[in-house]
């Protein structure tokens, strides 16, 4: 099983571009999740969803949307890139149940940069 | 705002020490708290969990918590070079649709 893949591993935007951020995951988790990991800080959740078709805003969730038409996939998109946006992202995903035997699996990270 | 306090550090400390990692947090509403270990430009993976106060251990790790006071550490013993790593505690809020709050990190280097 390759868990949760993201890509790009790196991408550098220019000011006012869009992207799209890709996460798959081949563990058939219901739950995925996008952080944002700035220098210094802590990981901040900008969206998750508990199932194909369902999606909710985390705590910093401005100039991003997400979609989940299917259990695998959970992309990112920005719109018009700002420099505030340059981070670290991580998707994971976990499966249905309790916190005590649902561990979160996070990918490998996309570095963004905009410039 | 559920919020989390964690010492960035860095902490250098020689092979063999005894490491202790600690964050603070004020909202009663967290259940649960997990430590994740962050390598160099990877994702954070699981190292404990726990969900009652008092110590919890896993080989050279020990989580204890303390939920009168608010207060959850992390204990490494017999300290190696591979456990160099940025260490981040998390809070667990939300029910059986369960998130995460994370501190900043503590970023450890163990040196041999």
């Amino acid at each position: 099983n390759a868990g949760v893949t993201q890509t790009p591993k790196f991408r550098i935007l220019k000011i006012g571009q869009s992207m799209t951020l890709q996460c798959a995951q081949d563990m058939n988790h219901n739950y995925m999740y996008w952080y944002r990991q700035d220098p210094g800080m802590g990981l901040k959740l900008i969206y998750y969803s508990v199932g194909a078709g369902i999606t909710d805003k985390g705590e910093v969730p401005n100039g991003y949307n997400v979609s989940r038409s299917t259990t695998e996939d959970f992309p990112l998109r920005l719109e018009l890139a700002a420099p505030s946006q340059t981070s670290v992202y991580f998707c994971a995903s976990r499966p249905l149940g309790d916190v005590r035997n649902t561990e979160a699996f996070f990918g490998q990270g996309t570095r963004l940069t905009v410039v | 705002q559920k919020e989390v306090e964690q010492d960035p550090g860095p902490l250098s400390v020689p092979e063999g020490a005894i490491v202790s990692l600690n964050c603070t947090y004020s909202n009663s509403a967290f259940q649960y708290f997990m430590w994740y270990r962050q390598y160099s430009r990877k994702g954070p993976e699981l190292l404990m969990y726990t969900y009652s106060s008092g110590n919890k251990e896993d080989g050279r790790f020990t989580a204890q918590v303390d939920k009168s006071s608010k207060y959850i550490s992390l204990f490494i013993r017999d300290s190696q070079p591979s456990d160099s790593a940025t260490y981040l505690c998390a809070m667990v809020w939300g029910g059986s649709n369960y998130k995460l709050t994370f501190g900043k990190g503590t970023l450890l280097t163990v040196n041999p």
